[in-house]
């Protein structure tokens, strides 16, 4: 069964700082792996999506890679903004199921 | 396209009553998602749906819960009897079928059973 994790669960930096979350997924057999950014009170927005045969994606300030063999994917935030603050899901669909798996989420705050 | 439309936004109901949440999928996606969010437990598949057929309902935690998909334009998520821990926000998502394309989730159905 595929699980996700990411770290950190909380992050809080100044604006204008690059900053990474991490999420790592422990069945390598993933298919795709999809960025989502929540606000509260609000759904999912989907930010990133990598098919199974890449490894990154890029929109604007953001940028995520993926590496199967090590079970890991990142998501790079380029000189963060106060309207960045969201909670940022990673979701794996792989092994089989056709559904995606959900790691808890970075919950990210940045501070004016 | 209006994206994936779910109603009520929010539900408030008695313990014991039944509830009916609703879910429009974007036209063209073949493939229906309900998912359950709480705090202790995050994102939660609860059941999915391919071509209006149930195909994986392992994640729907009692018989209270079901699901149905009469045509490929709607979806109901029924909980009978609700109860207290029922509580939670609950998502609906679609997508093209096919290992390549990526989740468009509704903006959910926040629940309360009181």
């Amino acid at each position: 069964k595929q699980e996700v994790t990411q770290i950190p669960a909380a992050l809080s930096v100044p604006e204008g700082e690059n900053l990474v979350l991490n999420c790592s997924f422990t069945d390598s057999a993933i298919y795709n792996l999809q960025w989502f950014r929540q606000d509260p009170g609000k759904g999912l927005t989907s930010l990133l999506l990598i098919q199974s045969s890449q490894r990154e994606q890029t929109s604007g300030r953001l940028n995520a890679s993926l590496d199967k063999s090590s079970g890991r994917s990142t998501l790079y935030i380029a000189a963060s903004q106060p309207g960045d603050s969201a909670t940022y899901l990673c979701a794996g669909q792989g092994g089989g199921a056709d559904g995606l798996t959900f790691g808890k989420g970075t919950h990210l705050i940045i501070q004016p | 396209d209006a994206g994936v439309i779910q109603s009520p936004r929010h539900e408030v109901t008695e313990m014991g009553q039944e509830v009916t949440l609703r879910c429009k999928p974007i036209s063209g996606h073949n493939s229906l998602f309900w998912y359950r969010q709480t705090m202790m437990r995050g994102l939660e598949l609860l059941i999915y749906f391919n071509n209006n057929v149930p195909i994986d309902d392992s994640g729907m935690p009692e018989d209270r819960f079901s699901a149905k998909m009469p045509n490929a334009s709607f979806s109901t998520l029924k909980i009978q009897p609700s109860e207290p821990r029922d509580s939670a926000v609950y998502f609906c998502a679609s997508r093209e079928t096919g290992i390549n394309y990526g989740y468009t989730f509704g903006s959910g159905t926040r629940l309360t059973v009181v």
